[in-house]
């Protein structure tokens, strides 16, 4: 099956700074979504982008399909951004998400 | 407000007892999942269903069971079969089309299941 990379696994970051968090596939995919998974448990949906660029305030996310790669940019940082984002994937006629391991965030003050 | 309900948040289970997770969605979405989650991993597949009365088995579905009765409704059993099922449970719905894959899901806010 296809298989989803996430790195970094694991960053920290003063409060302010700007991060690249990178998701890298290894086949071509029909839908990409990225989360935030907060310290609660919710499963928060940032991006449906399966391709292009899509922005939401602070965050972007760029995809490009054809070299099976999406990054997630997160300017000016704070504390409420830390937490776990993951990248997922379908593929073919299958409706199932595959997930990446995650990147777990850290801002601090 | 529209959205998916899970319940309940918090579920804990005796030796050789099976229990049932709650999901319901009010968005009109034709396709359901289920998924879980363990402590610093990401998530799993275990069921779905892109429409009423039919279903199929994920990736790690031994131990699990599910039924579709209701648009709306897509309960999951853990067996007294799944011998570690103490994790995070996440439903999950989209919208499907001729191309079902190409939409997004949206989740409920999970339910953690923990063995007594």
């Amino acid at each position: 099956g296809i298989q989803v990379e996430q790195s970094p696994p694991d960053l920290i970051l003063q409060e302010g700074a700007n991060s690249t968090l990178r998701c890298n596939f290894s086949d071509s995919v029909n839908n990409l979504q990225w989360f935030h998974q907060n310290p609660w448990g919710q499963l928060i949906n940032l991006f449906y982008i399966p391709s292009g660029t899509k922005q939401n305030g602070r965050l972007s996310a760029t995809t490009v399909a054809t070299e099976r790669y999406s990054l997630l940019y997160i300017s000016s940082s704070q504390t409420t951004d830390s937490g776990v984002y993951f990248c997922a994937v379908t593929t073919g006629t299958a409706s199932k998400l595959t997930f990446g391991t995650g990147t777990r965030l850290q801002v601090t003050l | 407000d529209g959205g998916i309900t899970q319940s309940p948040k918090y579920l804990f289970r005796k030796e050789g007892q099976n229990v049932t997770l709650s999901c319901e969605q009010n968005l009109n979405h034709d396709a359901m999942y289920w998924y879980r989650q363990d402590p610093g991993q990401g998530l799993r597949l275990i069921y779905y269903s892109q429409i009423v009365n039919d279903f199929q088995k994920g990736d790690i579905a031994e131990g699990y069971s599910v039924s579709r009765e209701k648009k709306e409704s897509f309960p999951l059993t853990v067996t007294s079969a799944q011998k570690n099922p103490t994790a995070f449970y996440l439903c999950a719905s989209s919208i499907t089309s001729g191309e079902a894959s190409n939409q997004p899901q949206h989740f409920g806010d999970g339910t953690r299941l923990s063995i007594l």
